[in-house]
């Protein structure tokens, strides 16, 4: 049973756009929420992060949406550069410090 | 560099057989977890430990075992070997173990022939 799921494989914007990568999960225990980024042959590295507190948290270039009542959250990254293309993935965390990822969200900026 | 480590980088195997990964957290990092990555899926949470003990389960099979010593190096041990459990094995490490950032290493990548 998938509690976190990330419908679109897939991704391509121009470079210097906004690129908008999307997530939805069921269980309304999760409290916690993060983006990691993958490149290919490394391990996922940590990008941002949310608490359900909170409806939107930005670092720079990325920012995070979570919106409680549709279960959704989104990573919005703006102006996308070629650099950002990866594999994305969305992750929850709940009340018994279990981590639920996504399968993630290839990007692809174009030049 | 994550400052996690991982050991193997590949290993390949035959059915039925027993291996072990290694995983050397962050220094400073007490929590431990272990995911499995099969082709084109996400991330499946294993396991983890907080300084030597157990402290939540995922979706781990029975064949499958895991232990953090008290250097807190994490070993996970697949026996049994499938060829369904070819995939990608990572450790992930974070201070204290609740929502905490974890920092991934680069995976083991298991192949069962």
């Amino acid at each position: 049973d998938q509690q976190v799921k990330q419908n679109s494989p897939s991704l391509s914007v121009q470079e210097g756009r906004i690129s908008i990568l999307n997530c939805d999960y069921t269980n309304s225990m999760f409290d916690y929420f993060l983006w990691y980024k993958k490149y290919p042959a490394e391990g996922p590295t940590f990008l941002i992060s949310i608490s359900s507190i909170k409806d939107k948290n930005e670092d720079g270039r990325f920012t995070v949406f979570l919106n409680k009542s549709a279960k959704h959250l989104s990573l919005h990254i703006v102006p996308s550069q070629p650099g950002d293309s990866a594999v994305y993935f969305c992750a929850a965390n709940d009340n018994f410090n279990k981590f639920y990822f996504g399968s993630g969200t290839k990007l692809n900026v174009k030049p | 560099d994550s400052g996690v480590t991982q050991t193997p980088k590949h290993l390949i195997t035959a059915t039925g057989q027993r291996v072990t990964l290694r995983c050397s957290p962050r220094s400073g990092d007490l929590s431990v977890y272990w995911y499995q990555q099969s082709l084109d899926q996400g991330l499946q949470f294993l396991i983890q430990y907080y300084n030597g003990e157990e402290r939540a389960k995922g979706n781990i099979l029975e064949r499958f075992s895991a232990q953090q010593f008290p250097d807190l190096h994490s070993e996970l041990n697949l026996s049994s070997l499938e060829l369904g459990d070819s995939a990608l094995y990572f450790c992930a490490s974070s201070a204290s173990g609740g929502a905490d950032t974890q920092y991934f290493g680069p995976g083991t990548r298991l192949t069962v022939l």
